[in-house]
């Protein structure tokens, strides 16, 4: 069975400041991961996705992953966060050759000024 | 004009009311999903779709319907409300394409509050 665990429910940052909000995973296969994020009163928009390719994934926003398999992580990164970061934000797992997505429980990030 | 729009955004109802809410997708996509979201519980699935044909129970169906009227039109019903289905609910849409991952787009959510 797949399984994420989204490690801190609320991250507090400085503005200019590096953000990490952390997602384990367990898949009995090879796993696709994604990180989606949540502004308030929004919908849930994809910031970047893992497929077996790069272990270091890029997305959207100056956000980057990278697929540690022996660590069975997922970590979210910014080197510098902004006002605009502060939102909810999903770790998800699915499985190769699936629909289904599982969702972390989701990270709170909140940046101060 | 987005891609996946819900209808109605917010709504209020009163124990054992029917409420239905709508998905509506322009993306072209198979499949649709509703999924429900509630504080520090993430993203549950409660139907989805890969056709119009095809409908599927997700992890927690119970108390809930679908109707898949078109590609592009998924509906989610209430039969009969109760104060525990108060969430944020959130359609989504994927279209699985030779060699790329389901990836899904999200509606805006609607919320959804029983008296």
């Amino acid at each position: 069975a797949q399984s994420v665990t989204q490690l801190d429910s609320h991250v507090s940052v400085s503005e200019g400041t590096p953000v990490l909000l952390r997602c384990n995973y367990s898949s009995s296969y090879s796993p696709s991961l994604f990180w989606y994020v949540q502004h308030p009163n929004k919908g849930l928009q994809l910031l970047l996705k893992y497929t077996s390719a790069a272990t270091l994934v890029k997305g959207i926003n100056g956000f980057e992953a990278e697929f540690k398999k022996s660590e069975t992580s997922f970590h979210l990164t910014k080197p510098s966060a902004h006002m605009s970061d502060a939102a909810e934000y999903f770790c998800v797992v699915i499985s190769s050759g699936t629909y289904k997505y599982i969702f972390g429980t989701g990270t709170r990030l909140k940046v101060l000024a | 004009d987005a891609d996946v729009t819900q209808t109605p955004r917010n709504r209020i109802t009163k124990t054992g009311k029917r409420i239905m809410l709508e998905c509506s997708q322009t993306k072209g996509h198979d499949r649709m999903y509703w999924y429900r979201q509630d504080p520090g519980l993430g993203l549950r699935l409660i139907y989805y779709s890969f056709d119009v044909k095809d409908i599927n129970k997700g992890e927690i169906s119970d108390g809930y319907s679908v109707s898949r009227q078109a590609q592009a039109k998924f509906s989610l019903s209430l039969e009969s409300a109760i104060p525990n289905q108060t969430a944020l609910y959130f359609c989504a849409t994927s279209d699985l394409t030779s060699g790329s991952v389901d990836t899904q787009y999200f509606g805006p959510g609607t919320r959804l509050t029983v008296l």
